[in-house]
């Protein structure tokens, strides 16, 4: 069973920096076929996609936000990290942890989401 | 970048009702473009995967169509538990993209 978990914290103050962590059960990080992307969702808002890693660890960024974003895994912990900078109050979303199915370029399995609020 | 662009923002229709949502890109796209369900308080849920193909469950009253930089996602016979967002994803040079989202709701 494929599962994407979300951890860190919830409220965050503005210029502070995020730290996302996403803990993948049911698939390996090394598996050919697998990327993970983080996307976020402000309240009521739409999907925008952040970041991902490809299988052979290539990143790729969001272009409006590529200055601010980090993506990393451990494959060995099954964990995806995710770190934005400088967060503002238009930053408050639910962020997503998302595997990506590489040879249809799709987001076959979301994690639950977790709420981050920024506000000071 | 592809922008993404979906029409309408918003559309209402009753059960039984045809429907058709559209993803426009700013220039031609390939066929990496999929669609997705969304409820409140849900994560996505894929329904359509490179322009027309149904992934693993989904009902047959979905379908998606298009080429280049137009392509529709249609429902034949809304369904109560159809009420929900509508979203289009591209993938392109490494990048993906959401369109802005279609609310389908009760008339």
């Amino acid at each position: 069973q494929v599962t994407l978990k979300e951890s860190g914290p919830v409220l965050v103050k503005p210029t502070e920096t995020l730290t996302l962590t996403c803990t993948v059960s049911g698939f390996s990080l090394r598996t050919a076929r697998m990327g993970v992307s983080w996307v976020r969702q402000p309240p009521g808002k739409a999907l925008e996609w952040l970041a991902h890693v490809f299988p052979t660890d290539t990143e790729s960024y969001s272009t409006s936000l590529r200055s601010r974003l980090t993506i990393s895994k451990d494959t060995s912990k099954s964990q995806v990290v995710l770190t934005v900078t400088n967060m503002e109050p238009e930053d408050t979303a639910t962020y997503f942890c998302v595997r990506a199915e590489m040879s249809t370029v799709t987001f076959d399995y979301w994690g639950q989401g977790i709420l981050v609020t920024v506000s000071s | 970048d592809i922008q993404m662009t979906q029409s309408p923002s918003t559309l209402s229709a009753s059960v039984g009702d045809r429907v058709t949502i559209t993803c426009r890109a700013s220039q031609s796209i390939n066929n990496w473009l999929a669609w997705y369900q969304q409820k409140p308080g849900k994560a996505p849920k894929l329904l359509i995967y490179k322009v027309f193909t149904l992934e693993r469950g989904v009902p047959s009253r979905f379908s998606g169509s298009g080429f280049g930089t137009e392509f529709t996602l249609t429902i034949s016979g809304l369904q109560p538990d159809d009420f929900a967002t509508y979203y289009c994803q591209h993938f392109n040079n490494n990048m993906f993209s959401f369109g802005q989202g279609t609310k389908l709701d009760i008339k």
